[in-house]
């Protein structure tokens, strides 16, 4: 069955800390993958997506995603994060085609950054 | 800003009661998704049109129903509210290209006394 795997539900880290934020799918296909993030209060904004091409992504705010295909992965990273990164990460997977396209969402991790 | 409009920003309601929520979809979107964000079930997909067709189903339960009209928006029915169906309801739109992200509103937060 498809599925997207957040193994994180809550990450603490320092400002100015490396982040990483696992995600795991599991799909037959390539697919194509998404990561957003949700301020309090606010809605989902796309920080990135990785269709084709260049596997290593860069997005909004400075992050970026690898996809790896061997290891049915696709983590977000950043190289120091900053106080207003604190919210919460969904990562996406897209699966199917024409009519039968769906989002498979990961349950999210919370990021808290400490100062 | 996403472009995805939603209206109200927040509702309050007794148990019982019908509400209606609102999404203006970004300029040239055709499709428009649905979804129910609380803190125990998470991020739950429930309805998609495309173009005014019906196109996907969720876990809609029978109580809720939505439409989208030939200018675009779309419409969500929330009918015999119960405690349970207090959470945020998220619209966002799409081109449904293969690849096309979803753009999410700010959502509409429903809270049922």
């Amino acid at each position: 069955a498809q599925s997207v795997t957040q193994p994180d539900i809550h990450i603490t880290v320092s400002e100015g800390a490396s982040l990483e934020l696992r995600c795991n799918y599991s799909y037959g296909a390539t697919p194509y993958l998404f990561w957003y993030v949700q301020s309090p209060g606010q809605g989902l904004q796309l920080l990135l997506k990785y269709f084709s091409g260049d596997t290593l992504v860069q997005g909004i705010k400075g992050f970026e995603a690898e996809f790896k295909r061997s290891q049915s992965s696709f983590n977000l990273r950043k190289p120091s994060v900053h106080w207003s990164d604190a919210a919460e990460y969904f990562c996406a997977v897209g699966a199917g085609a024409g009519n039968n396209r769906k989002l498979i969402w990961g349950l999210g991790t919370s990021l808290a950054v400490n100062p | 800003d996403s472009g995805v409009t939603q209206t109200p920003k927040h509702l309050i309601t007794a148990t019982g009661q019908r509400v209606t929520l609102r999404c203006s979809p970004r300029s040239g979107d055709l499709s428009v998704y649905w979804y129910q964000q609380s803190l125990d079930q998470g991020l739950q997909f429930l309805i998609q049109y495309y173009n005014g067709e019906e196109r996907a189903k969720g876990n809609i339960l029978e109580r809720f129903s939505a439409q989208q009209f030939p200018d675009l928006h779309s419409e969500l029915n929330l009918s015999s509210l119960e405690l349970g169906d207090s959470a945020l309801y998220f619209c966002a739109s799409s081109v449904d290209r293969e690849g096309s992200p979803l753009h999410f509103g700010n959502g509409t937060r429903l809270t049922v006394t």
